[in-house]
């Protein structure tokens, strides 16, 4: 059982490209949410999808874009890349009921120059 | 609305010594509460979770955590710290009332001496 699976697990990018930061997982979830981890600031919640065409913004959404186009997948767009983005991202699932935990990928360094 | 705040950024014990992290939380509704912990360069794993069974969950490796409502606590224990056990540990809480969202308190770094 993979579980959530993210790709690239690190990557440096130059200020202004862009990039899809890939997640997919097989436990046929219905909830997917895409997180952001800055030292001392925890876990901030990027976007959010609960099925697939249905996505929602969180904390901190700027500079990203996401689709849901099947269950299994939920990538991560960032358009124009700013050195704020350096971060380390995770993608994490859950069944629709939101009392079960969150399964967590293995996440993607990023680092924008 | 629901917050949570991890009391300490950084806790250091020696091995063998209790671990104490402490979370408090606020809720409109009865929540759920987790623990997670992250080890370097890891993704976060489920330590336990809480879900208005019995008020003293027990999870993986001997962690332990009580919920108690009256002072809207949700403290993780361990009776002996091991080496394995340094990591970051995070608390957080889902409220429930119709939104998938979690919060995540700012974690605490648990250090172990040998």
């Amino acid at each position: 059982n993979a579980g959530v699976t993210q790709t690239p697990k690190f990557q440096v990018l130059k200020t202004g490209q862009s990039m899809t930061l890939q997640c997919a997982q097989d436990m046929n979830h219905e909830y997917m949410s895409w997180y952001r981890q800055d030292p001392g600031m925890g876990l901030r919640l990027i976007h959010y999808s609960v099925g697939a065409g249905i996505t929602d913004q969180g904390e901190v959404p700027n500079g990203y874009n996401v689709s849901r186009s099947t269950t299994e997948d939920f990538p991560l767009r960032l358009l124009s890349a700013a050195p704020s983005q350096t971060s380390v991202y995770f993608c994490a699932s859950m069944p629709a009921a939101g009392y079960s935990p969150l399964h967590f990928g293995n996440g993607t360094r990023l680092t924008v120059t | 609305a629901q917050s949570v705040t991890q009391l300490d950024s950084h806790v250091s014990v020696s091995e063998g010594t209790p671990v104490l992290l402490r979370c408090n939380y606020s809720s409109s509704y009865s929540p759920s509460l987790f623990w997670y912990v992250q080890h370097p360069n890891k993704g976060l794993q489920l330590l336990l979770k809480y879900t208005s069974a019995a008020t003293l969950v027990k999870g993986i490796n001997g962690f332990e955590a009580e919920f108690k409502k009256s002072e809207t606590s949700f403290h993780l224990m361990k009776p002996s710290a091991h080496m394995s056990d340094a990591a970051e540990y995070f608390c957080v809480v889902y409220s429930g009332a119709g939104s998938y969202q979690l919060t995540f308190g700012k974690g605490t770094k648990l250090s172990v001496i040998p």
